[in-house]
């Protein structure tokens, strides 16, 4: 069962860029798709984007303009990073596994334990 | 975006209760349909892909169903464990993948 770790500063100023990382336990990260979601208790839950198993990206329309996603798959990690964020960004931040090609491909089948970003000065 | 609609937000029952829970979408998701539990301070976990097909390890009591813009997650005898929130998500389009607001599944 592989395993997913967020990790990244946990506050962050107005104005300033947001960075999180995710750690795969096993070498999937070229196999799957990875997505980014975040949860807020107002707005529920948001996908962010994915990075596919090729290196290419997705990104959610509303966050387009400020979210880039990246992988080093030599370090089995994928990244976030999300500019110019303000207090609403404030969210706790999963990644999470796409699951395998099929009827559940957009789905995720595998989540990281999520890390708490707080925004504010 | 699609936008996904869930019916009630709140729900209180008893342990060995049959309960329904509704997902409606803005458009028709072509059963693109997923349901997940989560529980305070985790993860979602999935359950239900493709409307009705149930994730290996998942127990029987979960079913899901539905077609076009309407579906359903039904638990046939709640059990204690089953006491979470319930989301429901979309995946007929990736601009943007959306998720529904949550049925809370409280003790009555």
């Amino acid at each position: 069962q592989v395993q997913l770790h967020e990790s990244g500063p946990g506050l962050v100023k107005p104005s300033e860029t947001l960075a999180l990382t995710c750690s795969v336990s096993d070498d999937s990260i070229s196999t799957y798709h990875w997505s980014w979601i975040r949860q807020t208790p107002g707005q529920g839950l948001e996908w962010i984007g994915y990075v596919s198993s090729s290196g290419t990206t997705n990104y959610n329309p509303s966050l387009k303009s400020r979210v880039a996603l990246s992988r080093d798959t030599s370090k089995k990690q994928f990244s976030l990073r999300l500019t110019s964020v303000t207090a609403a960004d404030t969210a706790v931040y999963y990644c999470a596994r796409h699951s395998p090609g099929g009827t559940a491909a957009g789905t995720f089948d595998s989540w990281g334990l999520g890390t708490l970003v707080t925004v504010s000065s | 975006d699609i936008q996904m609609t869930q019916s009630p937000s709140t729900l209180s029952a008893s342990v060995g209760d049959r309960v329904t829970i509704t997902c409606r979408a803005s458009e028709s998701v072509a059963g693109w349909l997923a349901w997940y539990q989560q529980k305070p301070g985790k993860a979602p976990k999935l359950l239900i892909y493709k409307a009705s097909s149930l994730v290996a390890g998942v127990p029987s009591r979960f079913s899901g169903s539905g077609s076009g813009a309407e579906y359903t997650l039904t638990i046939s005898s709640l059990q204690p464990d089953d006491f979470a929130t319930y989301y429901c998500q979309q995946y007929h389009s990736y601009s943007p993948l959306t998720f529904g607001g949550g049925t809370k599944v409280e003790i009555k």
